[in-house]
């Protein structure tokens, strides 16, 4: 079965502390990885896609990965303004239409 | 500004009653999609439309209906709502990655 997952669940982090959050995936033909970033009240917001093993793309303070099995979304000097909650989904081979949705990671950076 | 437009952005319904959410996109994108998102579950499709005049089921779509109007509107209607349908409801139109509106909340209580 296709899955995704993410972890932690939750990152309290204080304003300058750098981490990672994790995406895995179990997904067969994967077309696509991308991240998202939601606020608290919003749809998601478009961050990055990524294709293949290797790749990275970066966006300010956020850089991410992609290997065959998993995605780290890497959050370097993070700020107050960086909190939110972080998704991850993958497009599969066989349903062009259609992706599966990680659970999230809600992000806090306290000043 | 461009994007999607979803309405409305907060609802309350009595079991059984019915309602239609709205959506409207002006990004001139083919497909698009009517999601719901529950704690700890991430976003499951509900329906999608490839193109105007299309429609499939997504992963869950007991007890709702939808409505290609023209490429613009796609519509999500529940017939008789249930307090299991109390969710977060994002419509997205997409060309490569998505773009969501920001969302309705329903209570069915």
């Amino acid at each position: 079965e296709d899955q995704v997952t993410q972890s932690p669940e939750a990152l309290r982090l204080q304003e300058g502390e750098s981490s990672s959050l994790n995406c895995s995936y179990t997904v067969s033909g994967l077309r696509g990885l991308f991240w998202y970033r939601q606020d608290p009240g919003k749809g998601p917001e478009f961050l990055f896609t990524l294709y293949s093993a290797g790749e990275e793309k970066e966006k300010e303070r956020l850089k991410a990965t992609l290997t065959k099995k998993e995605s780290f979304l890497h959050i370097t000097a993070p700020k107050p303004e960086d909190s939110a909650t972080y998704l991850c989904a993958v497009r599969r081979d066989n349903y062009g239409q259609n992706f599966v949705f990680g659970p999230g990671t809600r992000l806090s950076v306290l000043p | 500004n461009a994007g999607v437009t979803q309405t409305p952005k907060f609802q309350v319904l009595k079991t059984g009653q019915s309602m239609t959410l709205q959506c409207a996109q002006d990004m001139n994108h083919n497909s698009m999609y009517w999601y719901r998102q529950d704690p700890g579950m991430g976003l499951r499709l509900i329906y999608y439309s490839a193109s105007e005049g299309t429609t499939d089921k997504g992963e869950v779509p007991n007890g709702y209906n939808v409505s290609r109007l023209n490429k613009r509107e796609f519509s999500l209607r529940l017939e008789s709502a249930a307090p299991s349908q109390t969710s977060v409801y994002f419509c997205a139109s997409r060309e490569d990655g998505y773009t969501f509106g920001s969302g309705t909340r329903l209570t069915v209580v």
